[in-house]
């Protein structure tokens, strides 16, 4: 199993240009969930989905737009970068929410710069 | 709103020796989970140990441990026979029961030495 699965690893982006992190899970899990981890800082939520259809802003969802596309796939947008952004950014998945039994497992992370 | 602080931002040991790393957090939940994740130089995010706020009992798994003090809201990890391999980020992190939301604490970087 490839458990969650997140693409491009680097991207180097200008300012203003815009980028779609992908993300694919292969567990069958319910919910899933985009992170940022700055330096600092520790891991905040910017959006989550507890199920197919179902979208949710976190912590920190400024500047973003998420899509469940399916059960499987989850992508972040940023429509419009800015430095403010550069950042490593994890995905992650779990089957149920709110529980010990579901925890998160995360994908490998990717790091983006905004120059 | 929940909080979780990590008070060593950075922590050394020996190998085989024991370290304890320190969370606490502030909640006026009753019922909630609390977790350590260990996050190695590859980046990768991997669950260590999970604690139910319920449970008495402090949670094991091999030779990581946790110290659960739940009227001082205290939640620390102790890692017993330190390898070389535990170098790494190690993050606290709480969440409540039913919720979607797992809030992190800053992390501490702890290094292994030969």
């Amino acid at each position: 199993n490839a458990g969650v699965t997140q693409t491009p690893k680097f991207q180097v982006l200008k300012t203003g240009q815009s980028m779609t992190l992908q993300c694919a899970q292969d567990m069958n899990h319910n919910s899933m969930y985009w992170y940022r981890q700055d330096p600092g800082m520790g891991l905040r939520l910017i959006y989550y989905s507890a199920s197919e259809g179902t979208t949710d802003k976190g912590e920190v969802p400024n500047g973003y737009n998420v899509s469940r596309l399916n059960k499987r796939e989850f992508s972040l947008r940023l429509e419009s970068a800015a430095p403010s952004q550069t950042s490593v950014y994890f995905c992650a998945s779990s089957w149920a929410k709110g529980s010990t039994n579901s925890p998160l497992h995360f994908g490998n992370g990717t790091r983006l710069t905004v120059t | 709103a929940q909080t979780v602080t990590q008070s060593q931002p950075e922590m050394s040991v020996q190998e085989a020796e024991t370290v304890t790393l320190s969370c606490t957090y502030d909640t006026s939940e009753s019922n909630y989970y609390l977790f350590w994740y260990k996050q190695p130089p590859s980046r990768q995010m991997i669950l260590v140990i999970r604690q139910e706020a319920y449970k008495q009992q402090n949670a094991t798994e091999n030779r990581f441990s946790v110290n659960f003090q739940k009227a001082a809201k205290s939640f620390s990890l102790k890692i017993s026979d330190s390898q070389l391999g535990d170098t790494a980020m190690y993050f606290c992190a709480f969440m409540k029961v039913g919720s979607e939301k797992l809030v992190f604490g800053k992390g501490t970087k702890l290094t292994v030495n030969p």
